[in-house]
Parts: structure tokens; sequence; C-alpha cells
């Protein structure tokens, strides 16, 4: 039981132009969104956040969109570096009990 | 520096046997956490512990096993019933009064393959 999907396995953009990652989940009650970014053998990182009371968040060239009423989140990357190139997991959780990861994407930024 | 120390990165299994994952915190985290990474799925959690001599199973609990005697230590041992241990382990922790709404903090996991 798939909760959060996220639908495109890998992202191909050019260094300079915007990248944007998306994210469908479909528990209603999830109140809390996250992003994590992950280079290979490594853990992932915490990257930004969203709480459900929110529909953007910013922090840096990185921002969060949340769109409740069609259950989509994305990532946008503004402009994208080549050290940007990783997976990003998209997460959620609700009433602090559980969190659900997406399938990731593999983003790849091309100098 | 503090961080979750995770060991071995690289561990090959025979058949059969049992194997323990090591996860180590000093970050005075009260919460930790095992998941499982394959590829094409999202990460799945395993068993977590909320405090010490306490843990609940997570959606993939069955083969594994954990224990929690110390606050820095949540060791995973996945047992010769888990039918499909080959993949990569993660083991995070979190500070307590943050629950799930915070960020989880990562180790950089353990590559477990079993021959």
């Amino acid at each position: 039981d798939q909760q959060v999907k996220q639908n495109s396995p890998s992202l191909s953009v050019q260094e300079g132009r915007i990248s944007i990652l998306n994210c469908d989940y479909t528990n209603s009650m999830f109140d809390y969104f996250l992003w994590y970014k992950k280079y290979p053998a490594e853990g992932p990182t915490f990257l930004i956040s969203i709480s459900s009371i929110k529909d953007k968040n910013e922090d840096g060239r990185f921002t969060v969109f949340l769109n409740k009423s069609a259950k989509h989140l994305s990532l946008h990357i503004v402009p994208s570096q080549p050290g940007d190139s990783a997976v990003y997991f998209c997460a959620a959780s609700f009433n602090n009990n559980d969190m659900r990861f997406g399938a990731g994407t593999r983003l790849t930024v091309k100098p | 520096d503090g961080g979750i120390t995770q060991s071995p990165k690289y561990l090959f299994r025979k058949e059969g046997q049992n194997v323990t994952l090591s996860c180590e915190q000093n970050l005075n985290h009260d919460a930790m956490y095992w998941y499982r990474q394959d590829p094409g799925q999202g990460l799945r959690l395993i068993y977590y512990s909320q405090i010490v001599n306490d843990f609940q199973k997570g959606d993939i609990a069955e083969g594994y096993s954990v224990s929690r005697e110390k606050k820095e230590s949540f060791p995973l041992t996945v047992t010769s019933a888990q039918k499909n241990p080959t993949a990569f382990y993660l083991c995070a922790s979190i500070p307590r009064g943050t629950g799930w709404a915070g960020e989880l903090f990562f180790g950089e996991g353990s590559r477990l393959t079993v021959l």
C-alpha cells in the first residue's frame, strides 16, 4: 500500500534551469511533508519540509509547494546545479505516528 | 562530531545465517528507526524504538529482530527467516518531542548481500 508516490523515477535537466520533482499522496490525514536528498552509498539528508497548513515553503534555491485538494506536492530547484544530482525522496507523516516515503526520483543536472 | 554510525558498510552473508547490523548515535536522540531500501521502492520501516527497552514493529518486521538496551544503540538482526534480505539498510534517529513531524537523521547505511 503505497501512500506516497513519486511517479517519475528519473529527471534530467540542464544546469541553470528549473528542476521540478513531483509527489502524490493518498492519505488525506498526512499533516507534514518532507523532502530528503540522497547520494549513492550515503544516508538521506533532510532538505526542506512543509506543514499542511501552508501551501508554500522556500529555502534558498529550494521551494516546496503543497496542493492539498489535489494531494500533490512538488519541489522546485532554481537554478539547478550539477551538485544537485542525487535521488530525492518525498515523505509524509501524520499525527506524529508514522512516516511514509516515496520511491524516489533520480535527478541529473547536466553541465 | 555528532552523528549516526552504521557498521559494517558492506556485509555478505550465506543463506541460513543470522547477521547483526550495528547502529550507534551520539546525538542524544530518544527515538531510533530501521528502514530498508530496495530498488524502485521507498524506504520501508522495519522497527522503531521511542525509548530504551521498548520497540515496535514497522511495516516489514518479519524476519528481523532488534534490541534497545542503551539509548545510543539500536542493533538490527537479520535472521534466516527473512526471505529476501539483500538490501540497503538505513538507521535513523530523532529527538524526543519532535515525533515524526521533524526531520530524521540518517546513518550512511549498510548494504547486505546474501550469497
